[in-house]
């Protein structure tokens, strides 16, 4: 089983700010990482798939990097409705998911 | 516009089983894997399974082998998770989500409860 870690467990901003996020995987997953964000009572919403494409509707301050084990998710520029949290995912069975990264305003 | 759309609440007993039932709409049901996923309380997303409406063939995680049974009723495009010998652990809300490369659509889920 593919193991991802995120990192930072948590992470502080205020609006305006950059974040970036990490997701680390246990053996290469080559580009075949998920980002979601998901908001307190709702179910998780697809932001970037294959590493680095964003989902349709998805803004352009969300941009992914990355391939082989280590990908980063950045948000250029914090609006209020990006304080969530942030879990990757990746493709290899079985499917895994990272522990997730809770992005609060500072 | 797809939508994917779960059946209600469940409270249980330990012991006692669920079946949760997850509606498709808005595209062709056959071409899509649909997979569930569950969040325990506070806690983070972890994958179950997934069926292929097409043929109805399954793959399940390694935890959930000999508990879980995914189902599809393409009459109806819907499809069922059944999970069995509850125990309170299992409380959490059941989503399912169809897959291309990811998850692009989810239901908003299904909370199960088990309590005696």
């Amino acid at each position: 089983e593919i193991v991802l870690t995120q990192s930072p467990a948590t992470l502080s901003l205020s609006p305006g700010e950059r974040a970036t996020l990490s997701c680390r995987a246990s053996q290469s997953i080559s580009s075949y990482l998920a980002w979601y964000q998901q908001k307190p009572g709702q179910a998780p919403r697809l932001l970037i798939y294959d590493a680095s494409i964003r989902a349709t509707g998805i803004p352009a301050r969300f941009s992914g990097s990355g391939s082989g084990t280590d990908f980063t998710l950045t948000i250029s520029s914090l609006e209020p409705e990006d304080f969530a949290i942030y879990y990757c995912q990746q493709r290899s069975d079985p499917i895994t998911f990272g522990q997730g990264t809770r992005l609060e305003i500072k | 516009q797809v939508q994917l759309v779960h059946s209600g609440t469940e409270v249980k007993k330990p012991g006692a089983s669920v079946k949760v039932s997850c509606k498709a709409s808005g595209y062709t049901f056959t071409m899509f894997y649909i997979h569930w996923v569950r969040q325990a309380p506070g806690q983070g997303l972890e994958w179950m399974g997934m069926i292929n409406p097409s043929g109805g063939s399954t793959t399940y995680a390694q935890k959930f082998q000999g508990r879980v049974t995914m189902t599809r009723d393409t009459s109806t495009s819907t499809v069922y998770m059944e999970l069995t010998s509850l125990r309170s652990e299992d409380t959490a809300v059941y989503y399912c989500a169809r897959s291309t490369t990811s998850f692009d659509y989810w239901g908003q889920g299904t909370l199960v409860t088990v309590s005696s």
